[in-house]
């Protein structure tokens, strides 16, 4: 079973925090793709990357950024975070390019910003 | 601009009734489409996928989905619902064949009652 992790599944952070969110994946995927969920809007893209050292913004890029050092991983942070950054944050991974591949999620991590 | 519509918010449905979801998008192929469910407190999980072909899909856990190129539409259906089906569903689609980026409907919430 193809497995994606989160680092956390709740999280509690103040105005202002540098906050590090991680995702895992350990099928050699070569796509994953940080989510961000809110009620009534459902799930919007903020960033994706399709290889390593690769990315490409999704449609809410603005307050964030990502890395991804190691193919297994993709790191999505928040330089300094803001109480409207409260949300659900989901990481997915896929294998093929494209519209061909199914996405696998992680849990998710709850993200409180106070 | 190009969108994915779940017109139901919430729907109510008792267990062993059927069930049907509905989801309309605006774009100007045919996209690939696809439906996920999360269960509380669980990553999602896809259900089913439409690239091609025979317009009835079926999916996993006993669920079915029909594609209408008139209507824009791609409906789930489940003829006899379990409590375990109590989930939030999303409808996604990814417009054409070179595009990474799935857009994601806002989700329908379904409750069972005994």
């Amino acid at each position: 079973d193809v497995k994606v992790t989160q680092s956390s599944r709740y999280l509690v952070k103040r105005t202002g925090e540098k906050v590090f969110l991680e995702c895992v994946q350990d099928m050699d995927h070569e796509n994953m793709f940080w989510y961000r969920q809110d009620p009534g809007l459902g799930l919007r893209l903020i960033y994706f990357s399709y290889d390593v050292k690769m990315k490409e913004k999704g449609d809410i890029p603005e307050g964030y950024s990502v890395s991804r050092e190691k193919k297994e991983r993709f790191s999505l942070i928040l330089e300094s975070a803001s109480t409207n950054q409260t949300s659900m944050y989901l990481c997915a991974s896929s294998f093929l390019p494209g519209s061909a591949s199914e996405e696998y999620f992680g849990p998710g991590t709850r993200l409180t910003v106070t | 601009a190009q969108s994915v519509t779940q017109p139901d918010i919430h729907i109510t449905v008792s267990e062993g009734a059927s069930l049907e979801l509905r989801c309309n998008y605006s774009y100007g192929a045919t996209p690939y489409l696809f439906w996920y469910v999360q269960s509380p407190g669980q990553g999602l999980q896809l259900l089913l996928k439409y690239f091609s072909g025979d317009t009835l899909v079926q999916g996993i856990k006993g669920f079915e989905a029909e594609f209408k190129r008139s209507q824009s539409s791609f409906n789930l259906r489940k003829p006899s619902v379990h409590w375990s089906d109590a989930a939030e569903y999303f409808c996604a689609v990814v417009p054409g064949e070179d595009d990474y980026k799935l857009s994601f409907g806002a989700g329908t919430t379904v409750t069972v009652r005994a």
